[in-house]
This record gives structure tokens, C-alpha cells and sequence, in this order.
């Protein structure tokens, strides 16, 4: 099984709501990570977790608070975001050991900020 | 820094075509590279991975080769099919150091095949 699954697909939220984003991967990956995608431009690196522990972020802003429960979820909190926080979020998977360290991406949730 | 092309931006085949898309990437201190296809509005789908020691990988119709020490890697796409139509994304992994777990991807090439 090689699947990433995130809910929900398309999200619709004003610039004072609270939503969470969801990922969630069974094939034993310990690196998880988020990506933002805008329109015909390729996907850019958020936040990047190893062992359920953020080592990576690229500076990215504190309305967006990445969380990694356990080794198969990952959650994305958003509170107060702008319109142009708009745009397609992917999360992914890899392995962490010497190895293929092939990248898996689910099909990605639809953000739309009003 | 790693910086990633690749060329064309876009390309449009007649259907039965054979076609190569190219990247090209300026550190070749790499740990593997990606070849990925996008659907409009959708996730990405792994297309094939080549490790820095490998020259080529195939699966089914495609075929991706790396050349390392000159920063290049052509996916191959044989007797094009409608249904081959996407954006196909190149992304490569670095070897060690603070970049080793991102990808870094390039702009993309948008496939249009035409039936």
C-alpha cells in the first residue's frame, strides 16, 4: 500500500475560522511533510517532520502550526488566514533510513480563504 | 543552491508519438531524482526514481535516464497515449547536509496529447 490519504478534499474558511488539514500514511514512513502548491507553480516545501518531530520550517507563517501525533498522522492547524494563503496542500511521506527515501504524495486538500 | 529546469514548459504530441521531456539541475550532489505527473487539481503521482548510482529505471511505457555528472535527466514516454496528458514534474533529492530531506522541484512540463 503505497497510499497517503487527506481529508478533507476541499476546504472553504473566512480569515477568523480555525480548520485542520489531515494526512495520514500505514506504510511505516517516519518523514512526513507539507507542501503548498499555487496554481501552475510546483509544490513548495512547508514543514518537514522526522520521528513525530518537526525538523524542519521554512519560515514559514505562525497561522499555519503543524502537528505530528503519531508516526502515521500529520495534522495542519490554520487560524487566521489571508486570501492568499489560498492555494492546493500536499502532504507526503518517505522513508527515513538508508534507502529508496521515494517520496509518496496524497492527493492533496483544496484551501480556498475568504 | 539547487536549482532545477525544465524544458519545454509545455509540449503538445499527436497520439502514437514517442517524446523526451528534459531536466537539468545545477548541484550534482544528489541522493536520487523523481519523475512525478500531476493532474489538474490533484495530488502527485510517483512516476519512477533513480538513485545517484543508477543510469536509468523503466516502468511500462517510460523510461527515465540520469546522467549525475552533467546534471541531466530525460524521461521517455513511449507511443504516447490521451490519457498521458498531465504536468510532469522532475524533483531531486540532495545528497547530505541541510537539504537532505526536501526535494526540489522543477517548474514542470505540461503534456497535451492529442487523440
Amino acid at each position: 500500500d503505497t497510499e497517503v490519504t487527506q481529508t478533507p478534499k476541499h476546504l472553504v474558511m473566512g480569515m477568523t475560522n480555525k480548520k485542520s488539514l489531515k494526512c495520514e500514511q500505514h506504510m511505516g514512513h517516519r518523514a512526513m511533510y507539507w507542501y503548498k502548491q499555487k496554481a501552475k507553480k510546483p509544490p513548495e516545501l512547508m514543514f518537514v517532520y522526522s520521528y513525530e518531530k518537526l525538523s524542519i520550517n521554512e519560515s514559514v507563517p505562525s497561522r499555519f502550526s503543524p502537528e505530528c501525533p503519531n508516526s502515521s498522522l500529520l495534522n495542519l492547524h490554520l487560524h487566521a488566514l489571508q486570501p492568499e494563503d489560498s492555494a492546493l496542500y500536499l502532504c507526503a511521506s518517505s522513508q527515513l533510513l538508508k534507502g529508496r527515501h521515494e517520496q509518496f504524495f496524497g492527493p492533496g486538500t483544496r484551501l480556498t480563504v475568504l | 543552491k539547487q536549482e532545477v529546469t525544465q524544458i519545454p514548459a509545455a509540449l503538445s504530441v499527436p497520439e502514437g508519438e514517442n517524446l523526451v521531456l528534459n531536466c537539468s539541475f545545477t548541484d550534482s550532489a544528489i541522493y536520487n531524482l523523481q519523475w512525478f505527473r500531476q493532474d489538474p487539481g490533484k495530488g502527485l503521482t510517483s512516476l519512477l526514481l533513480i538513485q545517484s548510482s543508477q543510469r536509468e529505471q523503466t516502468s511500462g511505457r517510460l523510461n527515465a535516464s540520469l546522467d549525475k555528472s552533467s546534471g541531466r535527466s530525460t524521461l521517455y514516454i513511449a507511443a504516447s497515449q490521451p490519457g498521458d496528458s498531465a504536468t510532469y514534474l522532475c524533483a531531486v533529492r540532495q545528497d547530505s547536509g541541510a537539504g537532505s530531506y526536501q526535494l526540489t522541484f522543477g517548474k514542470g512540463t505540461k503534456l497535451s496529447v492529442i487523440p
